[in-house]
Parts: structure tokens; C-alpha cells; sequence
């Protein structure tokens, strides 16, 4: 167990349904980094909050966003699901804004659009 | 921004022989390195990483990098391989004067045989 938490595991819906991935960082730690996984796209960043705080943005649809809340989870909400967003959705955490000391993942929700 | 290539989508390897999996990356800055590995239906899990000092890094299960400068690479070998290291690796790559996320390759697959 890696101290990071994900929830579902595992998520099915259908086309231009929405969904809500959750992300509980590990104890200790601020910064919330969320990624998607697919087999042509590899391993891409989406967005880093920081503290409650966007703190970078990478290649996230406008159809997508996340927020992190007091508590220091985090949520991911994908709307408008299209078959291509299928993918695995992986959150990490690390202790301070910057990832010098690399992230700890959790291990990821699978979202199956059909 | 920083970009890494990790040229060997799969290595198929004997157990007991040597590996080795390549990593080079591109960057104006100095860097921070890492690899991963993922086991399957499991989240990333850090291996190994390079922030400064001894260009040789080891993990505790016998993994070893090297930090090579001049040729902008971050290969990552292991002497005697198990059939438990079958998995997929990943290197990243963190500039160090700035941006807070990981960017990572495309990952290689590596498969130990009996």
C-alpha cells in the first residue's frame, strides 16, 4: 500500500455520461499530481494542485477538471465522455509543490467508456 | 521543457542474464531523473532516481543507473535478472530550476523468460 488512494478501481459508463475520480494523498503530503494512461498516449500529466491551489496544468480536455479540497483530497471530473477517454487515471502525491524527490502513485482508476 | 526517449518498447531477457533498458533525455537545464516501475494492474512505484552527486544509483533490489552527462542518458541495468523484475519501466525526467511535474516516456516492457 502506497498511501495514496484512488477510488473506484474500476468505473464503466456510457458516452456523454460524467464522472468523479477521488484522490487521497498520502499523510504528510500537499501536492496532488493527476495523470492519464492509455496505450498511444503513454503517461500524461493532466494537472497539479498544490495545497488546495492549481499549481501547474498540463494536457487536460476542457472537458476535464479537478479541484483539491481542505482536506487535501482531491477529485477529478470528466464530463461529456467520449470512447477515447478510456484510460487508466492515476493520482500521485508528493510533500512540497515541487517533485524533487519524485511522486508516490496510487494504483489508478480504470474508466472503460463504452 | 524536458522530454525523455526510451528507444526499446519491449526486452525479453532469459533469467540470470544481464539487462539493460535505455533511457536518454533532452533538456536545457540541469535535470532530476527517475525510474519507475509498474507491475501489472498496479500503480507506478519509484525505483531509483538521480538529483546530484554519485552519477551511480542503486535501488535495493539490484537495479542500478547511471547518470551519464555527456550523453544525456539514464540507463538502467541489472546484472542477473528474476522472473519477478517482468514489468514495465518507466524514466522520468524533472528540470530542476522549475516546473513541478514529471514527464515521462513511453515506458519498456520487460519480460523475463524461464
Amino acid at each position: 500500500d502506497s498511501g495514496v488512494t484512488q477510488t473506484p478501481k474500476h468505473l464503466i459508463t456510457a458516452t456523454g455520461q460524467r464522472v468523479t475520480l477521488r484522490c487521497s494523498p498520502r499523510s504528510g503530503d500537499l501536492s496532488v499530481y493527476w495523470y492519464q494512461q492509455s496505450l498511444d498516449q503513454g503517461l500524461q500529466f493532466l494537472i497539479q494542485y498544490y495545497n488546495g491551489e492549481e499549481r501547474a496544468k498540463g494536457n487536460i480536455l476542457e472537458r476535464f477538471s479537478a479541484q483539491q479540497f481542505p482536506d487535501l483530497h482531491s477529485e477529478l471530473n470528466l464530463s461529456s465522455l467520449e470512447l477515447g477517454d478510456s484510460a487508466l487515471y492515476f493520482c500521485a502525491s508528493s510533500a512540497h509543490h515541487s517533485a524533487n524527490y519524485g511522486y508516490t502513485f496510487g494504483s489508478g482508476t480504470r474508466l472503460t467508456v463504452v | 521543457a524536458q522530454s525523455v526517449t526510451q528507444l526499446d518498447s519491449q526486452v525479453p531477457v532469459f533469467e540470470e542474464a544481464p539487462v539493460e533498458l535505455r533511457c536518454n533525455y533532452s533538456s536545457s537545464v540541469s535535470v532530476y531523473l527517475f525510474w519507475y516501475v509498474q507491475y501489472p494492474n498496479q500503480g507506478l512505484q519509484l525505483l531509483l532516481k538521480y538529483l546530484s552527486g554519485s552519477t551511480l544509483v542503486e535501488s535495493i533490489n539490484g537495479f542500478e543507473a547511471e547518470f551519464n552527462k555527456s550523453q544525456t542518458s539514464f540507463h538502467l541495468r541489472k546484472p542477473s535478472v528474476h522472473i519477478s523484475d517482468t514489468a514495465e519501466y518507466f524514466c522520468a525526467v524533472r528540470g530542476t530550476g522549475g516546473g513541478n511535474k514529471l514527464t515521462f516516456g513511453t515506458g519498456t516492457q520487460l519480460k523475463v523468460e524461464l
